[in-house]
């Protein structure tokens, strides 16, 4: 059974930084990863796809790597802005079984203060 | 892009009544649609699988019985929450995707719907 695993669960950070959020899974046969945004009370957004066979995806400030081997993703923002505040969700499709259903992180709470 | 809608966005019932919640595909056809549910910082949990015309599948541990997913045409599903508890209270996000016609990748998610009962 996929895990997918979210570090940190909170960050609180001054504009302007450049942040990393992590994503780890434990089975590497995956299809694609996603990160998406949430914002409170809010359905999700999403940011970046990244297929099994890239290593990378960019999206304005947003910078999403894949090592599928390894189970790891970042999401890499960039001169972070107040406006950044959310919670961002990582999710992982499995490759084979019939089944492309993500399996979800519990997110990472970004709070950018100005 | 796709766009997936959820009506009612925040609803507020009495224990025992039952509540119906709509997801709407806006400008594509769906031939399956997702419930999730998402308690507070936690990740979503899928509940169940939806198909057009056919019954959903259920996530182990989601009472069917409780939870009634219609999925009549391609762009509307709908999810009864029957006789609800306080602990059903959560928040409730659909999503659609077009899988069965090349879009394995994608899926679109509704707004997501607030549900306290009280």
């Amino acid at each position: 059974k996929q895990e997918v695993t979210q570090i940190p669960a909170a960050l609180s950070v001054p504009e302007g930084e450049n942040l990393v959020l992590n994503c780890s899974f434990t089975d590497s046969a995956i299809y694609n990863l996603q990160w998406f945004r949430q914002d409170p009370g809010k359905g999700l957004t999403s940011l970046l796809l990244i297929q099994s066979s890239q290593r990378e995806q960019t999206s304005g400030r947003l910078n999403a790597s894949l090592d599928k081997s390894s189970g790891r993703s970042t999401l890499y923002i960039a001169a972070s802005q107040p406006g950044d505040s959310a919670t961002y969700l990582c999710a992982v499709s499995p490759a084979s079984g019939g089944s492309y259903i993500p399996t979800f992180g519990r997110g990472t709470s970004l709070i950018v203060h100005p | 892009g796709a766009v997936v809608s959820q009506h009612p966005s925040r609803v507020i019932c009495k224990s025992g009544t039952s509540v119906k919640i709509e997801c709407r595909s806006l400008d594509f056809q769906a031939t399956t649609m997702f419930w999730y549910r998402q308690f507070p910082k936690q990740s979503l949990m899928l509940m169940a699988t939806s198909n057009e015309g056919s019954k959903a599948t259920y996530e182990q541990g989601v009472e069917k019985d409780k939870f009634l997913i219609n999925h009549a045409s391609l762009t509307l599903s709908t999810l009864t929450v029957t006789s609800a508890h306080p602990e059903d209270s959560s928040f409730y996000i659909c999503s659609a995707s077009t899988y069965g016609r090349g879009g394995r990748d994608t899926q679109y998610f509704g707004p997501g719907t607030r549900l306290t009962v009280l």
